[in-house]
């Protein structure tokens, strides 16, 4: 299985302000067939389900705010928010969905300080 | 738009088991894989397993090989997720997601909170 290890555990950044999430997978989930890495970062409200906020590492899903952009390749991935908003306080999920079983970072919470 | 809805709340006993439903509602499945996906009280998301709906081929997590099965209804659009052999570490929310066309889980369900309790 793909182990997924998020940092840090927790942050609290000041509105405004960035906020950097990294990821690292005991695996590389990039493709050699079409070079694009299998890789996402989910938002999880409190009483939510998940909402997928970034695919292929770096994609915005639709309707996403700019202020989050997605980097890295191989096994090392990070979150950025650029201005961290006050709707931006959730937990921070990266998952890989390279080969089952599709593996889950142990999340990471963002709060304001 | 399509959505994804779940069924209720359940309580179990253990030992027993448990089957969720996960109906797309507005629309279908159409060719996307479905999984299933559990999150214990103030836990991480894990991936119990998926199917392809036009197929019904099915892949599960090791862990819950033998205890899970996956299925789906094309007539009425809805996935289904029972778990057997109910232990108190089942309690958790069970959430069903879409396999988008990316890949990543595009589309989630509400979540159906199961507590297993005596």
């Amino acid at each position: 299985d793909i182990v997924m290890t998020q940092s840090p555990d927790s942050l609290a950044v000041s509105l405004g302000e960035r906020a950097t999430i990294n990821c690292k997978s005991s695996q590389s989930v990039l493709s050699s067939s079409n070079n694009k890495n299998y890789f996402a970062w989910y938002q999880q409200k409190a009483g939510q389900p998940p909402k997928l906020l970034i695919y292929w590492a770096s994609t915005r899903e639709s309707g996403v705010p700019d202020r989050f952009s997605g980097s890295g390749s191989g096994t090392d991935f990070t979150l950025t928010i650029s201005s961290l908003q006050a709707e931006d306080v959730a937990v921070y999920f990266c998952q890989q969905y390279y080969s089952t079983p599709f593996t889950f970072g142990p999340g990471t919470k963002v709060d304001i300080k | 738009q399509v959505q994804l809805v779940q069924s209720g709340a359940e309580v179990r006993k253990p030992g027993s088991s448990v089957k969720v439903s996960c109906k797309a509602s507005g629309g279908t499945f159409s060719s996307y894989a479905v999984s299933w996906v559990r999150q214990a009280p103030g836990q991480g998301l894990e991936w119990m397993g998926g199917i392809i709906p036009i197929s019904g081929t099915t892949s599960y997590a090791q862990r819950f090989q033998g205890r899970v099965t996956i299925t789906t209804d094309e007539s009425t659009s809805t996935a289904y997720m029972e778990l057997n052999s109910l232990r108190s570490e089942d309690t958790a929310m069970y959430y069903c997601a879409r396999r988008g066309p990316t890949g990543a889980f595009d589309l989630w369900g509400q979540g159906t909170m199961v507590t297993i309790s005596s």
